[in-house]
């Protein structure tokens, strides 16, 4: 059974800190990733998304993948207080279901 | 506001009711989703419809009917579920359902069922 695993949180940090998101997953053949935003009462928001191991920079935020250790991580930087919400981890292999995490919850606290 | 609509925002039905979600995109998309989202659980994908054509049914019990009579809009159909289908109900759409980075959600239906 596919599995993608995140740390349930909440994960605190200070304004201005570098926030850190992990995220693992079980199946080898995955090829696609995606981290989602979704604050409290709404619904997901795809923030990034990356195909190739290494890292993929889109403003404040950085998405990292190896493979190799099946593990994608995002990166915050400058983190605001309105980055606080939960951060859901998404694979997806050669099917056209992706497999999402529990999520993470994110406070960034003035 | 994503251009993704769902009605109604909230539903509370009895195990032995029959209702309707309805969900219409007005991006221009032709790749439409269900997802379910449980408290504590991973969001779940249920059904995926390209082109009006159902693609991906993730083992999702016959209590639960999708429909999509276009492109534009998608339903889903609810008939004698149980109290552990209490869940948001989300829908998404994409250009095709291979362009997944290009999903977007609606608001989402909140439904208990009592």
């Amino acid at each position: 059974q596919k599995e993608v695993e995140q740390n349930s949180g909440p994960l605190s940090v200070p304004e201005g800190a570098i926030a850190s998101l992990n995220c693992t997953y079980s199946d080898r053949g995955s090829q696609s990733f995606f981290w989602y935003r979704q604050y409290s009462g709404k619904s997901p928001e795809l923030i990034m998304f990356i195909y190739s191991n290494g890292d993929k920079e889109d403003g404040r935020f950085t998405a990292q993948l190896n493979k190799a250790s099946q593990y994608v991580s995002l990166l915050i930087r400058d983190s605001q207080p309105s980055d606080s919400a939960t951060y859901l981890c998404a694979v997806k292999g050669g099917s056209y279901i992706p497999t999402f995490g529990r999520g993470t919850s994110l406070i960034v606290h003035p | 506001e994503t251009g993704v609509t769902q009605t109604p925002r909230h539903l509370v039905m009895g195990m032995t009711n029959k209702k309707s979600l309805k969900c219409e995109q007005h991006l221009g998309h032709n790749a439409m989703y269900w997802y379910k989202q449980s408290a504590k659980k991973p969001l779940e994908l249920m059904f995926v419809y390209n082109f009006k054509e159902q693609t991906e049914n993730n083992s999702v019990p016959s209590r639960f009917s999708p429909e999509c009579p276009n492109s534009s809009h998608l339903f889903l159909h609810l008939h004698t579920l149980q109290p552990e289908d209490s869940a948001l109900y989300l829908c998404a759409s994409s250009q095709d359902r291979i362009t997944l980075y290009e999903q977007y959600f609606g608001p989402g239906t909140r439904l208990t069922v009592t």
